[in-house]
């Protein structure tokens, strides 16, 4: 079975743009979260969707947005890019419950310039 | 909010050592726990993980501890090896909480000599 995908795996943006990162769950996990991993502030829970409804937000500002897909696909926006939003951008997928790990996938790394 | 050890501390081993990781947390209701991996330029690798009515977990080389009296949990690397070399985080959460948050320390990362 193949694992989360992320796409793309580097991007390089500039401040004030927008930017719109894609996963793919595993097949058959139809929860997504993503997180963002700054070497400051460590991982932080950013959302988390369920049969396209987003069921969780954490702490970030509105800037920050997701959607997900029929399919379980989703994808996060950062619109009005700021340079600290650079950081590395992951994904998990999840099978059944709250008691079965997050898979994670490898991420996109974001450099705001 | 939970807190979760915000620090990296370095834990050198020698190769074929066994390593033991550290992780406190400050949540008294979280119930689920997991260690995860995390290598150079990848994403957390999911090692194992425990529920709260275990005190211990065993896997392939790896064991988990925990301690719900002093909100404490640890993984132990038997045998170390270099391809262990990486950063470990602990992630406690409450199962019948809302959504899928996990709260990451900061982890710590272990470096394997030769």
């Amino acid at each position: 079975k193949a694992g989360v995908t992320q796409t793309p795996r580097y991007l390089i943006k500039t401040r004030g743009q927008q930017v719109t990162l894609s996963c793919s769950p595993i097949s058959g996990h139809r929860s997504v979260s993503w997180y963002q991993q700054t070497p400051g502030q460590g991982l932080q829970f950013l959302f988390e969707y369920f049969s396209e409804t987003q069921r969780n937000k954490g702490n970030f500002p509105g800037r920050f947005s997701g959607r997900q897909f029929s399919n379980s696909r989703s994808e996060m926006n950062v619109s009005t890019l700021e340079l600290g939003d650079s950081a590395l951008y992951l994904c998990a997928s999840r099978a059944g419950g709250k008691d079965s790990p997050l898979h994670f996938g490898n991420g996109t790394r974001l450099t705001v310039t | 909010g939970e807190s979760v050890g915000l620090h990296l501390p370095t834990l050198s081993v020698q190769e074929g050592d066994n390593s033991i990781i550290n992780c406190a947390y400050s949540n008294s209701a979280s119930d689920y726990f997991i260690w995860y991996k995390q290598e150079s330029g990848k994403g957390p690798q999911f090692i194992i993980d425990i529920r709260s009515n275990m005190d211990k977990r065993q896997g392939q080389r790896v064991t988990v501890l925990l301690n719900k009296t002093v909100k404490h949990l640890s993984l132990q690397i038997a045998a170390t090896q270099p391809g262990d070399s990486a950063v470990y985080f602990c992630a406690p959460s409450m199962i019948k909480a809302a959504g899928n948050k996990l709260t990451f320390g900061g982890g710590t990362r272990v470096l394997v000599k030769p």
